[in-house]
């Protein structure tokens, strides 16, 4: 089984700045890669694919990187409504499919 | 528009059984895959089981596996879960996923807003 492991586990920025959220891969997945936004009392919305992809809908200050082993979310000049937990998933290996332990994003 | 409706979701004791369902509209269900994914309280995602668009291939975590059985419905749009045999460790809202596929891997595209089993004496 894949472990993905996610850093930080909370990362405290200021609406306007940017965040940068880690995610590893205990083997290598390609970009098998996906990132989930999800907020209090809500399901997960999948906003990027194949490490770099956006969703449908996603908008443009949500960017994805990396490849193999090592992965980058970046969501550049936070917005109000991208106060969440983040959790990346790898689809390479499956079953199963696993997950991040995500990281929650903070208002500073 | 892709909508996932989950049901079915009720306090049951150790031991007891559930089957949790998900209506699925706005796609054309048989042609894709869909999993299940449980969040326990306060806790994070863990896929649970999954099943390809004809219903033919099944998967399961291990933590679940011989427990509980994923299925569907075609002809009437809609996905199950029956979880049996219980513990009070698979408390949790589960979430039914269509999935999304990129060269044949499979990730998950659209989330229904969930249901609580919650298992207890």
């Amino acid at each position: 089984e894949t472990v993905m492991t996610q850093s930080p586990a909370t990362l405290s920025v200021s609406p306007g700045d940017r965040a940068t959220l880690s995610c590893r891969a205990s083997q290598r997945i390609g970009s098998s890669l996906a990132w989930y936004q999800q907020k209090p009392g809500r399901a997960p919305r999948l906003l990027i694919y194949d490490a770099s992809t956006r969703a449908t809908g996603i908008p443009a200050r949500f960017s994805g990187s990396g490849s193999g082993t090592e992965f980058t979310l970046t969501i550049g000049s936070l917005q109000s409504e991208d106060f969440a937990v983040y959790y990346c998933q790898q689809y390479h290996d499956w079953p199963p499919v696993t997950f991040g332990g995500g990281t929650k994003v903070e208002i500073k | 528009e892709v909508q996932l409706l989950e049901s079915g979701g009720d306090l049951v004791q150790p031991g007891g059984s559930l089957r949790v369902s998900c209506t699925a509209s706005g796609f054309t269900f048989r042609t894709y895959a869909m999993s299940w994914v449980r969040q326990a309280p306060g806790k994070g995602l863990e896929w649970v089981s999954g099943i390809s668009g004809s219903g033919g291939t099944t998967n399961y975590a291990d933590s679940v596996k011989g427990r509980f059985t994923i299925s569907r419905d075609n002809s009437k749009n809609t996905l199950f879960l029956q979880l049996n045999s219980l513990r009070v460790e698979d408390t949790a809202v589960y979430y039914c996923a269509r999935q999304g596929c990129s060269n044949g891997l499979c990730y998950l595209s659209s989330w229904g807003q969930g249901t609580l089993v919650t298992v207890s004496s």
